[in-house]
């Protein structure tokens, strides 16, 4: 069973359009929860939450942690064709004696039309 | 600023030949990961370490071994490969909490 759960896969959009992305997580020992953006190569980071409530900003991209409902979302605002990519939810997670594990969601595919 | 680095970038092995990954980050990072990505599998967490010495399984890790014998070096070595182990190989490093830092990738087909 996936513990971390994002949504939708996929999504197409138009330039200036606002998109919400979503990911849900189940796990034990939360310590923090990230978005990565992916391109064609390796993941680039975006944003690392650890507190309910407060909203993480970066330009047209804000992402905000909801810890009692267990769930994160990335908003993108005006996209733009560069904005297309694969956006990746990660949960940093306690895993037993000295051990934290990063785990990874399937991504959602987005991509931005002219 | 080399950050994490892999090598080979990619590779063809034949069906039961054995091959090693090494990734090298110099960020005196604690923490080190490999992870495998497939086509809608988004990144599945083979082995990782959180020191010096010391490896844990993820969440696939049949099929393959890792060592850390030095801060700065995780190797993933696949013994005897197979069909279904073709895939891009990440491998990621980080302090101790949060933010990971990738490599560019392996890219490996199994034939």
């Amino acid at each position: 069973e996936d513990k971390v759960v994002q949504s939708p896969l996929s999504l197409v959009v138009h330039e200036g359009d606002t998109v919400t992305l979503n990911c849900s997580y189940e796990v034990t020992n939360f310590r923090s929860l990230l978005w990565y953006k992916q391109e064609k190569k390796a993941p680039t980071f975006l944003f690392m939450l650890t507190s309910s409530g407060i909203e993480k900003k970066s330009g047209r991209l804000s992402s905000i942690l909801d810890k009692k409902e267990l769930f994160s979302i990335l908003n993108i605002t005006a996209t733009q064709t560069g904005d297309s990519a694969v956006y990746l939810c990660a949960v940093d997670e306690y895993s037993g004696g000295s051990n934290y594990k990063l785990t990874f969601g399937k991504g959602t595919l987005l991509t931005v039309n002219p | 600023n080399a950050g994490v680095t892999q090598t080979p970038k990619f590779r063809v092995l034949k069906t039961g030949q054995s091959m090693t990954l090494l990734c090298a980050q110099d960020m005196n990072h604690e923490y080190m990961y490999w992870y495998r990505q497939d086509p809608g599998m988004g990144l599945r967490l083979i082995h990782y370490s959180v020191g010096e010495g010391t490896t844990a399984k993820g969440e696939v890790p049949d099929g393959y071994n890792v060592s850390r014998l030095k801060k700065q070096n995780f190797l993933l070595g696949l013994e005897s490969a197979a069909p279904s182990q073709t895939s891009v190989y990440f491998c990621a490093s980080s302090r101790s909490q949060g933010r990971a830092f990738f490599g560019q990738g392996t890219r490996l087909t199994v034939v």
